[in-house]
């Protein structure tokens, strides 16, 4: 079973700083990586697919990188909307099955 | 509009069970893998099940194995989690998703559209 692990557990920022968020995976996952955003009330709504390819509608400043057990989720300039808890998750090769990370609150400083 | 709206959750006691439902739009519903995620009152997302688009494949998280059934009626656009011998653990917002496809029909990474949810809450 792989097991995703995300860092930090809370970011304090401000408007207009640069987030950097981790997603590390137990052991490869590829590429089979996705991030979503969620904020309180709301569904997830995803954001980056495929550990680098932005969702329909998504802004540039959101932006995915890496591949096999190290990812990264980049927030260029966070805007007020941006404040939220991100998830990463994996699919596995086969079968076909989903694990989600345990959660980045991102809040404002 | 793509969407998707999810029914049938409630407050049931330890041992019963509940059927939830998710009514898809906007969208060739039997082109899609679906699945079922769940959110336990402050907590993380949980994936449930996945079922493929003819309904030949489901998949299940460990910890709802033997009780719950993923079904859909691709007539209907509809998708189903059948829960039975409901525990307080199973007390949740439960979200329908759709899965990305590739082009070949294999299952996605991303879960892209999702419904607003349902409360399931188990207690005496």
């Amino acid at each position: 079973e792989i097991v995703l692990t995300q860092s930090p557990a809370t970011l304090s920022l401000s408007p207009g700083e640069r987030a950097t968020l981790s997603c590390r995976a137990s052991q490869s996952v590829s590429s089979y990586l996705a991030w979503y955003q969620q904020k309180p009330g709301q569904a997830p709504r995803l954001l980056i697919y495929d550990a680098s390819n932005r969702a329909t509608g998504i802004p540039a400043r959101f932006s995915g990188s890496g591949s096999g057990t190290d990812f990264t989720l980049t927030i260029s300039s966070l805007e007020p909307e941006d404040f939220a808890v991100y998830y990463c998750q994996q699919r596995s090769n086969w079968p076909p099955v989903f694990t989600f990370g345990p959660g980045t609150k991102v809040d404002i400083k | 509009e793509v969407q998707l709206v999810e029914s049938g959750g409630g407050l049931v006691q330890p041992g019963g069970s509940l059927r939830l439902s998710c009514a898809a739009s906007g969208f060739t519903f039997s082109s899609y893998w679906m699945s079922w995620v769940r959110q336990a009152p402050g907590k993380g997302l949980e994936w449930v099940a996945n079922i493929k688009q003819d309904g030949s494949e489901k998949y299940y998280v460990d910890s709802v194995k033997g009780r719950f059934t993923i079904s859909r009626d691709n007539a209907k656009n509809s998708l189903y989690l059948q829960m039975n011998s409901l525990r307080a653990e199973d007390t949740a917002v439960y979200y329908c998703a759709r899965v990305q496809v590739t082009i070949f029909g294999v299952a996605g990474v991303a879960m892209d559209v999702w419904g607003q949810g349902t409360t399931v809450t188990v207690s005496s």
